[in-house]
C-alpha cells in the first residue's frame, strides 16, 4: 500500500450518467494529481492541486470537473462522458517543496463509458 | 515541451538474467529529475529508482541501476538477477517543476 486510496476500482457508466471518482491520501502530502492512462499512450497529466488550489489544468474537457475540499481528498466529477474517455484514472500525491519528491500513486479507477 | 521516449514496447528476460530498458528524453532544462516507475498487474505505480540531473553518479537501488548520460539525454534502467516479480510495465519519467512527464512504457516479462 502506498497510502493513496482510490474508489471505486471499477466503474461502468453510460454517456448520460453523472459519477464521481474519489481519492484519499494518508501521507500528509500537500499536492494531489489526476492522471489518465489510456492503452498504448503515455500517462497524461490532467489536474494538479497544491494546498487545495488548482495549479494546473492540462486542457482537460469540461466534462471532467475536479474538486479538492482539503489536502487529503481529491474528487473527479464526471458527466456526459464519451466512449474515448474510457481509461484508467490514477490519483497521486506528493510533498511539494522541490522537484525530486516522488509521487505516490493509487491503484486507479478503471472507467468504461458505454 | 519535454518528451520522453521508450523505444521498446515489450521485452522479455529469463529469470536470474540481466535486462536493460532504454529511455531517452528531450528538454532544454538543466535542472531536472528522472524516474523509473513500475506498474505490476495490480495497477499501482511504484517508484523503482530516481536520478537527479546534477549528479554524475548513477543511482543504484539493490538490483536496479541506471545509466544516465546527460549529454545524450539517455536514462536506461538495468535490472540484475531478474525475478518473476519484476514482471510489470516500466515507465520512464521526467520531472521539472510540478509536471511529471511519462514515456509510453515497456512491458517486461520475466520467464521462469
Amino acid at each position: 500500500e502506498t497510502g493513496v486510496t482510490q474508489t471505486p476500482r471499477h466503474l461502468v457508466m453510460g454517456m448520460t450518467n453523472k459519477k464521481s471518482l474519489k481519492c484519499e491520501q494518508h501521507l500528509g502530502h500537500n499536492a494531489m494529481y489526476w492522471y489518465k492512462q489510456s492503452a498504448k499512450k503515455p500517462l497524461e497529466l490532467m489536474f494538479v492541486y497544491n494546498f487545495k488550489e488548482q495549479t494546473e489544468n492540462n486542457s482537460v474537457p469540461s466534462r471532467f470537473s475536479p474538486e479538492c475540499p482539503n489536502s487529503s481528498h481529491l474528487f473527479l466529477h464526471l458527466h456526459t462522458l464519451q466512449p474515448e474517455d474510457s481509461a484508467l484514472y490514477l490519483c497521486a500525491s506528493s510533498q511539494e517543496g522541490g522537484t525530486n519528491e516522488k509521487l505516490f500513486f493509487g491503484s486507479g479507477t478503471q472507467l468504461s463509458v458505454l | 515541451a519535454q518528451t520522453v521516449t521508450q523505444s521498446q514496447p515489450e521485452m522479455s528476460v529469463q529469470e536470474a538474467e540481466t535486462v536493460t530498458l532504454s529511455c531517452t528524453y528531450d528538454t532544454s532544462e538543466n535542472n531536472y529529475y528522472l524516474f523509473w516507475y513500475k506498474q505490476p498487474p495490480s495497477r499501482q505505480m511504484i517508484l523503482v529508482i530516481r536520478q537527479e540531473a546534477y549528479k554524475q553518479q548513477n543511482a543504484t537501488e539493490n538490483r536496479f541501476s541506471v545509466n544516465f548520460q546527460k549529454a545524450a539525454k539517455s536514462f536506461s534502467l538495468k535490472i540484475s538477477d531478474s525475478q518473476l516479480g519484476d514482471t510489470a510495465m516500466y515507465f520512464c519519467a521526467f520531472r521539472s517543476g510540478s509536471r511529471l512527464t511519462f514515456g509510453e512504457g515497456t512491458q517486461l516479462t520475466v520467464n521462469p
